[in-house]
């Protein structure tokens, strides 16, 4: 069975300060893990994904993300944020070598103050 | 990257009425085309997975009589909310993927938003 976690549901920071939105998985098996966003409205965009390649892994908008095995950990960063990155972050992971459907975290508001 | 346009965008219908909305892989053969419904800052449930030209596989709890779900070809699929009333309220979001063999990438549409009247 694979489950994901994201930590927080709503993260606030000021513009130009580090974004860090946490996720956790559960998985029996390499898992491929992404991160999507959503703006109000709208459907989801991926933003980076990993699929046992490099285990760190840029993305768009200066998004990054850090595969930890040890920690089972996909936390996803920004170095400086923009008022245009608020919007809803979800974390998914997909069982490779499963039925590919993938599982989403329950999702994380991005608040950026100016 | 791969495109997939979702149809209408926003739609307002009274209680009783049948709602269809349309999944378009524009760039691509979408094997595989999921629709979730998304309840307001709540995360993503995944309705039911649909696979051309077979039946769709409907989750636990999702009434199949009710959201009617038909993929008739690799670029098309359509969910048909019957008989709709204020509770099918909702957030519409389609997706598709390639394949089986590919990483699992999924491709949204910009989402439907449903109200019942």
């Amino acid at each position: 069975a694979q489950s994901v976690t994201q930590l927080g549901s709503h993260v606030s920071v000021s513009e130009g300060a580090l974004v860090l939105l946490r996720c956790n998985y559960s998985s029996s098996v390499p898992p491929y893990l992404f991160w999507y966003v959503q703006y109000p409205n709208q459907g989801l965009q991926l933003l980076l994904k990993y699929t046992s390649a490099a285990t760190l892994v840029k993305g768009i908008n200066g998004f990054e993300a850090e595969f930890k095995k040890s920690e089972t950990s996909f936390h996803l960063t920004k170095p400086s944020a923009h008022m245009s990155d608020a919007a809803e972050y979800f974390c998914a992971v997909i069982t490779s070598g499963g039925s590919y459907i993938p599982t989403f975290g329950r999702g994380t508001s991005l608040i950026v103050h100016p | 990257g791969a495109v997939v346009s979702q149809h209408p965008s926003w739609v307002i219908c009274k209680s009783g009425t049948s709602v269809k909305i349309e999944c378009r892989s524009l760039d691509f053969q979408a094997t595989t085309m999921f629709w979730y419904r998304q309840f307001p800052k709540q995360s993503l449930m995944l309705m039911a997975t649909s696979n051309e030209g077979s039946k769709a596989t409907y989750e636990q709890g999702v009434e199949k009589d009710k959201f009617l779900i038909n993929h008739a070809s690799l670029t098309l699929s359509t969910l048909t909310v019957t008989s709709a009333h204020p509770e099918d309220s909702s957030f519409y979001i389609c997706s598709a993927t390639l394949s089986r063999a590919n990483t699992g990438e999924l491709f949204f549409g910009e989402g439907s938003r449903l109200t019942v009247l």
